[in-house]
């Protein structure tokens, strides 16, 4: 099975910073990856698809690159909204695993 | 637009078996363009992927769940279902079903289950 692995584990932001978090995997599947992000106590959201397709309704200010084994969620100007967890997950092969999570915190 | 409902007990016995439900609306579960899915997360822990059925009845399975899990589809209720068997403390978990079209991931999910194993 592909294993995901996100870095880092925590990301301590302002207002208006750009951030970058990523996402390794332990072997290459294209670019079948989704971004999601998730705020305590609901479902997770799903951001980005395909690795940098943007989801129907998603600010602009969030973008993603890279295929093969390595990705990036990128935050163009934190607000104040978007403090939350963020997780990637690979959907090429049977498995769905996802990456353990980024925390975006103040 | 698809709509997705976890339904369950939220107290099971350890060694028991875990049951879930996931009611579908607005997409039918014979539909192939998706994989019916359920995710868990511990409390402050991070998305677990337990496994997928389609419309077939085909499944896949983590390694971590795959001797303890089955799934299965209702086509007359437009739902599926999880059991996990042989539960313990270490199977509570805020349970999620999910789904979505196959070229995006998970853009569809309920607002998940909690679940308690305990005596």
């Amino acid at each position: 099975d592909i294993q995901m692995t996100q870095s880092p584990s925590t990301l301590s932001a302002s207002i208006g910073d750009r951030v970058t978090m990523t996402c390794r995997a332990s072997q290459s599947f294209g670019n079948w990856l989704a971004w999601y992000q998730q705020k305590p106590g609901k479902a997770p959201k799903l951001l980005i698809y395909k690795a940098s397709t943007l989801e129907s309704g998603v600010p602009s200010r969030f973008s993603g690159s890279g295929s093969g084994t390595e990705f990036t969620l990128t935050i163009s100007a934190l607000q104040p909204d978007d403090f939350a967890t963020y997780y990637c997950q690979q959907y090429k092969s049977y498995s769905r695993a996802f990456g353990q999570g980024t925390k975006v915190e103040i | 637009q698809v709509q997705l409902q976890e339904s369950g007990p939220g107290l099971v016995k350890p060694s028991q078996t875990l049951s879930l439900t996931c009611t579908v609306s607005g997409a039918s579960i014979n539909s192939g363009d998706y994989y019916w899915s359920w995710i868990r997360q511990h409390p402050e822990k991070g998305l677990e992927w337990i496994g997928y059925i389609r419309n077939s009845g085909n499944t896949y399975f983590s390694p971590s769940f795959n001797s303890r899990v089955s799934m299965s589809l209702d086509t007359s209720e437009n739902q599926f279902s999880l059991n996990l068997n042989s539960v313990t403390a270490a199977d509570t978990a805020l349970y999620f079903c999910a789904t979505g079209a196959l070229y995006k991931g998970f853009n569809y999910w309920g607002l998940g289950a909690l679940v308690t194993v305990s005596s």
